[in-house]
């Protein structure tokens, strides 16, 4: 599986944006990029994914790079709430069951 | 409608004990995943059903892992003769093709603690 690279934590003010990096030069062609995120105590949950182009939800924005070497995951408003582990994992057809390969992600801590 | 449940919450065992962790995917949910993760670590894939098989069991650590899937619906991780470095939180998935996505989601996890 292609690698991933994040910084192992960041710290944001509750009310302010926040861009949450992630590499992966070796990503493949057909490779989605997704993100989960684990609040405290609990399992992962889904953010978002995308393949090329930026992508939107009610949770997040996602920034592909053009060369799709890099990405960056958007909270525009940080809460409290949003305290938790983030990971990008690179994922093969997502249509298809298949693991989820995890790394180390980034800490998120939000103070007020 | 109710998310992926796993029973019990916390199990705590002496070494050499078998344990079964129990995990009640989405209804109608076609796969099913277990991962592990231990403390400060990020989750370790274990094994997957799709239905009631397992095309990938690439991730159990030893012959004392084992899984079944009944029914397309309940599974259990069975751990035999438990060693210390069990100890993690096993957490189980499930997901299946719906709108162009195939998104897990994961229950709470089984926190089991091996003495």
């Amino acid at each position: 599986d292609a690698k991933t690279t994040q910084p192992n934590s960041m710290e944001s003010n509750e009310e302010e944006p926040v861009h949450l990096p992630c590499n992966h030069s070796t990503i493949s062609g057909t490779d989605y990029i997704h993100w989960y995120r684990q609040l405290p105590s609990q399992g992962p949950e889904y953010v978002i994914h995308g393949l090329t182009s930026n992508v939107n939800n009610r949770m997040a924005s996602l920034a592909i790079a053009e060369d799709r070497k890099s990405s960056t995951l958007i909270l525009h408003r940080a809460t409290l709430r949003d305290a938790a582990v983030y990971y990008c994992i690179l994922r093969g057809n997502t249509g298809t069951a298949s693991k989820l390969t995890f790394g180390t992600g980034t800490r998120l801590q939000v103070t007020l | 409608g109710a998310g992926v449940s796993q029973s019990p919450s916390n199990k705590v065992t002496e070494k050499g004990k078998d344990v079964e962790l129990r995990c009640d995917p989405i209804s109608g949910h076609t796969a099913l995943y277990w991962y592990r993760q231990r403390l400060g670590q990020g989750l370790e894939f274990l094994i997957y059903f799709q239905g009631n098989s397992a095309p990938d069991k690439s991730g159990l650590p030893s012959d004392r892992f084992s899984a079944e899937r009944t029914g397309e619906s309940v599974s259990t991780l069975t751990i035999q003769r438990t060693q210390q470095e069990d100890s993690a939180v096993y957490l189980c998935a499930s997901s299946t093709y719906r709108g162009g996505k195939n998104i897990q989601y994961f229950g709470a996890g089984t926190r089991l603690s091996v003495l």
